[in-house]
């Protein structure tokens, strides 16, 4: 497609809930990237794909969160046993290259883990 | 990671006047992009700017790529409501960083 699509918009998890959300990048764009947006706006790395392997991974928290890219299906970011603190906006962006060119960004998963 | 240091924090103008912000770094960068986001929206990309001393305009905003590296501004001319949101730079040498943002309110 002609941009980045994420779904769900909204997702709400009890705490100890699992979390899966997804991204769809933009047709043709190799990377994939994923980031945490917290209340004071602050965007957080979180992980980088090239097509289906991890290319940047120092932003995850290892223990409970996961994501993968696998071919012809949506990338996938998810949150094992949420806590109150992984309540955020997560932005999937994708791009033609890794840097030194433009990241697209997608309208954002809100979770809300209660 | 390191954020860059995004300002002013936030700007109230009047429609019709002119917006200045700017970003800086103690890092160099090989790109610096600048977004503009809306209530419960994703960032949506403005200005890429790729070489030192560029300076790019789209509409009414123009923005450039300081001379050594370490900085960037936007300025928006003749604001109008619609330009209500939150604009974020973003420098990247590998991996990408991000200003905290600036809120700009335009009072009709």
């Amino acid at each position: 497609g002609e941009e980045v699509a994420q779904t769900p918009k909204h997702l709400v998890r009890g705490e100890g809930q699992k979390a899966k959300l997804y991204c769809a990048p933009i047709k043709g764009h190799s990377y994939v990237f994923w980031y945490q947006q917290v209340l004071k706006n602050e965007f957080k790395f979180l992980i980088s794909f090239q097509n289906e392997n991890v290319f940047d991974e120092t932003g995850m928290p290892k223990e409970r969160f996961s994501a993968k890219c696998l071919p012809n299906s949506p990338c996938s970011l998810e949150i094992q046993a949420t806590k109150l603190e992984d309540s955020a906006v997560y932005f999937c962006a994708s791009s033609q290259h890794h840097s030194g060119y433009e990241q697209y960004f997608g309208p954002g998963t809100r979770l809300t883990v209660t | 990671g390191q954020q860059l240091n995004q300002s002013p924090q936030s700007m109230f103008i009047q429609e019709g006047e002119d917006v200045s912000m700017n970003c800086t770094s103690s890092s160099i960068f090989n790109t610096w992009l600048w977004y503009k986001q809306d209530p419960g929206e994703g960032p949506v990309l403005l200005i890429a700017l790729y070489k030192a001393g560029e300076l790019t305009s789209n509409g009414r905003l123009t923005a450039q790529f300081g001379i050594t590296r370490k900085d960037s501004f936007l300025n928006i001319s003749a604001s109008i409501p619609s330009d209500v949101g939150i604009y974020f730079c973003a420098g990247q040498l590998v991996d990408m960083r991000f200003g905290a943002g600036t809120r700009l309110t335009v009072k009709p």
